[in-house]
């Protein structure tokens, strides 16, 4: 059974810090990774999604990177702004194939300005 | 206009009533997806369905039914809530056809169960 964990579960920085989120997951036949973006109370929305064969995906100032032998994942995001304080969520597919997915709990970040 | 759709925005209901959350979408996607949201436990697939004849059990789909109307709609129905069905509802919609198939969230469905 794919599971995922991701850590920290909250994370607080000044603006303008670099920072990394961690995702890890127990099945390594992975088809993809992707991360979400979600804003209190409201839905998610695919920051990135890396495909198996792929070691990077980036968008401005998000890089995430994937090591499916290690089954990790990071989220890496360049000075950091007030702006990105969200829940980031990692999600992998349940099965072989492509969906549906396996969600990680989160990380709640907190940009302080 | 949103994408992805979900009526009731937020619905307060007592135990033991059927409620039914709505899905609808714009997107022209095959697949559905319902999750549920609580504290703590991150989400979590109830239900999904690849195309208008295909329906599917997540995880946590005990207490919970589904309906789809159409490829644009996609409804779940709590038969007689109980408290602790009380969470955020997600319907989010994918398509295969894409590259990457990612998923399209919609705003979500508040419910509480009193």
């Amino acid at each position: 059974k794919q599971e995922v964990t991701q850590i920290p579960a909250a994370l607080s920085v000044p603006e303008g810090e670099n920072l990394v989120l961690n995702c890890s997951f127990t099945d390594s036949a992975i088809y993809n990774l992707q991360w979400f973006r979600q804003d209190p109370g409201k839905g998610l929305t695919s920051l990135l999604l890396i495909q198996s064969s792929q070691r990077e995906q980036t968008s401005g100032r998000l890089n995430a990177s994937l090591d499916k032998s290690s089954g990790r994942s990071t989220l890496y995001i360049a000075a950091s702004q007030p702006g990105d304080s969200a829940t980031y969520l990692c999600a992998v597919p349940k099965n072989s194939g492509n969906t549906p997915l396996v969600f990680g709990k989160g990380t709640r970040l907190s940009v302080i300005a | 206009d949103a994408d992805v759709t979900q009526t009731p925005r937020n619905r307060i209901t007592k135990t033991g009533k059927r409620i039914m959350l709505e899905c609808s979408q714009t997107k022209g996607h095959d697949r559905m997806y319902w999750y549920r949201q609580d504290p703590g436990l991150g989400l979590r697939l109830i239900y999904y369905s690849f195309d208008v004849k295909d329906i599917n059990k997540g995880e946590i789909s005990d207490g919970y039914s589904v309906s789809r109307q159409a490829q644009a709609k996609f409804s779940l129905s709590l038969e007689s809530a109980i408290p602790n069905q009380t969470a955020l509802y997600f319907c989010a919609t994918s398509d295969p056809g894409q590259y990457q198939e990612t998923q399209y969230f919609g705003p979500g469905t508040r419910l509480l169960v009193l």
